[in-house]
């Protein structure tokens, strides 16, 4: 079985500062790990995804993950926050092997201040 | 492409009353998930449908039933509502091909509050 951690619920930080929100799983088996982002009243939204390859992957609007297998983490970051950034973002796993049951953190909320 | 679509938005339902929650996918997929989504405890999966004329349980299961009723479309039935139940009910599909399975789309969610 699965899980996810994420270990910030809520993470305040000002405009143009960097920000990291951390996400560590547990797997007994090798996983494909997700970020996903949810802005307000809004469903969630594929952000970056990590298959296999480079252990660095980007997303197009300047966040990065990296994949760290001997920690089992997957912290999220990006150099410089921007107000529009404001929303909760949520790590997902699911086993390698296949499957049908992603599963995800429990969320942490950024909240960028101007 | 709409991609993943759900009806209603928001509902209140009285304890006992029952609803259908529905949704509907464009983008040829032949995976489709149903979770509820409650503060501080991330999603969970009640339902989920690997491809067409299959469903299985999730992690919640208890109070719901689904039916696929075709390639497009997943619905959620809530037979006897009950005040746990209150959240917000996500709709999402995925590829799903060859029995390996990535990134899920997710409709826009319907808030139900139970009283």
């Amino acid at each position: 079985a699965q899980s996810v951690t994420q270990l910030d619920s809520q993470v305040p930080v000002f405009e143009e500062a960097p920000v990291e929100l951390r996400c560590n799983y547990s797997s007994s088996v090798s996983v494909y790990l997700f970020w996903y982002v949810q802005y307000p009243n809004q469903g969630l939204q594929l952000l970056l995804k990590y298959l296999s390859g480079s252990t660095l992957v980007e997303s197009i609007n300047g966040f990065e993950a990296e994949f760290n297998k001997s920690q089992t983490s997957f912290h999220l970051r990006k150099p410089s926050v921007h107000i529009s950034d404001t929303a909760e973002y949520f790590c997902a796993v699911i086993p390698n092997t296949g499957g049908f049951k992603t599963i995800f953190g429990a969320g942490t909320r950024l909240f960028v201040k101007a | 492409n709409a991609g993943v679509t759900q009806t209603p938005k928001f509902q209140v339902l009285k304890t006992g009353q029952s609803m259908t929650l529905q949704c509907a996918q464009d983008m040829n997929h032949n995976s489709m998930y149903w979770y509820r989504q409650d503060p501080g405890m991330g999603l969970r999966l009640i339902y989920y449908s690997a491809s067409e004329g299959t469903t299985d349980k999730g992690e919640v299961p208890n109070g719901y039933n689904v039916s696929r009723l075709n390639k497009r479309e997943f619905s959620l039935r809530l037979e006897s509502a009950a005040p746990s139940q209150t959240s917000v009910y996500f709709c999402a599909s995925s590829v799903g091909t060859s029995g390996r399975v990535y990134e899920q789309y997710f409709g826009p969610g319907t808030r139900l509050t139970v009283t």
